[in-house]
């Protein structure tokens, strides 16, 4: 079945600082892989997306390149704001299906 | 656009009692989730729509039902609350062939 393994939390941060969240995963095809953020108090929101090997997806200065090899959707942002603090779920679905299988969650704490 | 909407925000419930957790979307989605969120497990799949009238179950289906009499509105029903199901539920929508979800604001649910 599939799977997704995300680096453990909680982070914490200074602001500016290099963020990088590791995502790997398990799948019988070839998947599309996602990072979705979950800020305090909301429901959760696409990030960025990557449907097939050596995609990169990018948005709001976070990129992530899906890496077949590696079988690997890590996140990373170069200089991180305190507005970044949220929890950070990686996922994966078969053929675009509607069905996400998700991490566990990593939570940053960006500090100023 | 309201997007997708849930209702309540908040629940408190005893054991044994039976509720409805209310999920709608404006943007003619025809796909429909319901999952729930517990700490250091992610989001799990409980059941899922892929049009009206169709329903099917996701990773953690018991102890819930869903129908989706309209392409707008997909409740979830808990039969006899249990403790266990104390969570956050969140409900989403998508189009079909995206992988892309909508995410609700979730419902906090607390079963005494």
């Amino acid at each position: 079945g599939n799977s997704v393994t995300q680096m453990e939390g909680p982070v914490t941060l200074s602001e500016e600082a290099f963020l990088t969240i590791n995502c790997t995963y398990t799948a019988t095809g070839y998947p599309s892989l996602f990072w979705y953020v979950q800020y305090p108090g909301e429901g959760l929101q696409l990030l960025l997306k990557a449907t097939k090997a050596d995609d990169k997806g990018s948005n709001k200065g976070f990129e992530a390149t899906y890496r077949k090899e590696t079988t690997s959707f890590h996140l990373e942002k170069g200089s991180v704001q305190v507005s970044d603090s949220a929890v950070y779920f990686c996922a994966l679905s078969e053929n675009n299906d509607y069905k996400l299988s998700f991490g566990a969650g990593t939570t940053v704490t960006v500090r100023a | 656009n309201a997007g997708v909407t849930q209702t309540p925000k908040f629940q408190v419930l005893k054991t044994g009692q039976s509720m409805t957790l209310q999920c709608a979307q404006d943007m003619n989605h025809e796909y429909m989730s319901w999952y729930r969120q517990d700490p250091g497990m992610g989001l799990r799949l409980i059941h899922y729509s892929v049009g009206a009238g169709i329903t099917d179950q996701g990773e953690v289906p018991n102890g819930y039902n869903v129908s989706r009499s309209t392409t707008e509105d997909f409740p979830l029903r808990l039969l006899s609350a249990a403790p266990s199901q104390t969570s956050v539920y969140f409900c989403a929508s998508s189009r079909p062939g995206t992988g892309d979800q909508y995410f609700g604001p979730g419902t906090r649910l607390l079963v005494l």
